[in-house]
């Protein structure tokens, strides 16, 4: 079975914070690949990352950073500095090669001046 | 690069008539989705197609459901009759690969069906 948790429903922080939602995944498959979208309070799903199952490195883009462990089939994102504009809900996703995508049920974050 | 395109982005029609939702996915992208965001049930997808084929629509909710690709570059999703249960905000999204690559997705079409 295919399955993505994201436990933290939502998440409050005061500007400046540093902040990490979780996500764990489940999948039988060894070849897969894991996501992050961002939706913020406009609607639209904007991609943020890509990741291989064969790629077990972290990823830092600017103030967004990635941690992919397998051993604990996990890839959690932490913003640094956390912005009143990061403000959105934050889908953790999975794709089994060849495959349709499993969404998390998405973390509300809520950045707060 | 133009992104997906959806229209329209506000819908609001009564029960009972037919609604048409349209999407016209980024170019050279050969996957095409269709998505239902609800509360309740959050991202559902309810058909891809592939190279303008429907591979499958196992999520589309009823028979009141259909797609349509005529081309690679513009598809359709219409409820006929709509009923109230049916207002969502409904996703179009396309990728290069299927499985492999992340999609893209389109702004979305608010449907209000009263």
């Amino acid at each position: 079975a295919q399955k993505v948790t994201q436990a933290q429903t939502e998440i409050s922080v005061v500007e400046k914070e540093d902040v990490t939602l979780d996500c764990v995944y489940e999948t039988r498959d060894t070849t897969y690949y894991l996501f992050w979208y961002k939706q913020p309070p406009s609607g639209e799903l904007v991609f943020l990352i890509r990741r291989n199952s064969f790629d077990e490195q972290n990823e830092i883009s600017g103030r967004y950073s990635w941690n992919f462990q397998k051993s604990t089939s996990s890839f959690n994102f932490t913003i640094t500095a956390s912005q009143v504009v990061d403000s959105a809900v934050y889908f953790c996703a999975l794709i089994p090669r060849g495959q349709n995508f499993v969404f998390g049920p998405g973390t509300r974050l809520s950045v707060l001046p | 690069d133009a992104g997906v395109i959806q229209s329209p982005r506000h819908e609001v029609t009564e029960m009972g008539q037919e609604v048409t939702l349209r999407c016209k996915p980024i170019s050279g992208h050969n996957s095409l989705f269709w998505y239902r965001q609800t509360m309740m049930r959050g991202l559902e997808l309810l058909i891809y197609f592939n190279n303008n084929v429907p591979i499958d629509d196992s999520g589309m909710p009823e028979d009141r459901f259909s797609a349509k690709m005529p081309n690679a570059s513009f598809s359709t999703l219409k409820i006929q009759p709509s009923e109230p249960r049916d207002s969502a905000v409904y996703f179009c999204a396309s990728s290069f690969v299927r499985g492999t690559y992340e999609q893209y997705f389109g702004p979305g079409t608010r449907l209000t069906v009263t």
